[in-house]
């Protein structure tokens, strides 16, 4: 596709359920990350992948947060027994340019 | 570690005012600086970068944005802005040596008043 892609745009949990929040990149590029935007604060790094492999993975919070991307290009991030402290717009990116990266509008997710 | 300071949250200002937003980041080597920014209901974009060179870059829509080294500061500045800068504003930083892992600021929400 032309842009990054991420769905659902909005996503309602009840504490204790597991989400998966699905991102496809820009067609055909390499490169993915994920990051975390917590209400009132810039984006916080969560992981990266280059094709399926996923290179590294230091920005996740807790072992409840798990992402693959398993044929290298969509990509999905689990996060499992959902906590409040989850609530989050959850944003994929595609490298563009060197040094850019394109940002997809996020996954607004809210954990009641 | 790296950490980014954006000094302001909240700035309002009327149109064809100037604007400075303030950023100060702290790394212990060789760093890449961008500022991107995300107009309402709109995704993150880069707004300007820099890597090396001229400490003073320009880029979109008027905005530019010094380097200064000695401070650890890449501040953003518009001579005269508009009601359509207003949006949020964020400074981010990373080791060239790791792209696309960036360290962003808390942000600066802008508002620009008619």
């Amino acid at each position: 596709g032309a842009g990054v892609s991420q769905s659902p745009r909005y996503k309602v949990a009840k504490r204790g359920q597991d989400v998966a929040l699905r991102c496809d990149p820009i067609s055909g590029h390499v490169s993915l990350f994920w990051y975390q935007q917590a209400l009132g604060q810039g984006p916080e790094f969560l992981t990266y992948f280059q094709n399926e492999a996923q290179l590294d993975k230091s920005g996740l919070p807790s072992d409840r947060f798990f992402a693959e991307r398993p044929e290298g290009s969509v990509s999905t991030l689990k996060i499992q027994r959902t906590q409040q402290e989850d609530s989050a717009v959850y944003l994929c990116a595609s490298p563009g340019p060197p040094g850019e990266l394109f940002f997809g509008e996020g996954s607004r997710l809210t954990v009641l | 570690a790296q950490s980014v300071s954006q000094h302001n949250h909240h700035v309002i200002l009327s149109e064809a005012a100037s604007l400075e937003l303030g950023c100060n980041y702290s790394y212990g080597g060789t760093v890449n600086l961008f500022w991107y920014v995300q107009y309402p209901g709109q995704h993150l974009q880069l707004l300007l970068k820099y890597f090396s060179g001229d400490p003073l870059v320009k880029g979109i829509k008027g905005f530019e944005a010094e380097f200064i080294k000695s401070k650890f500061s890449f501040n953003l500045r518009k001579p005269s802005v508009q009601w359509s800068d207003t949006a949020e504003y964020f400074c981010a930083v990373n080791a060239p040596d790791s792209w696309g892992k960036l360290q962003f600021g808390a942000g600066t929400q802008v508002v620009v008043t008619p």
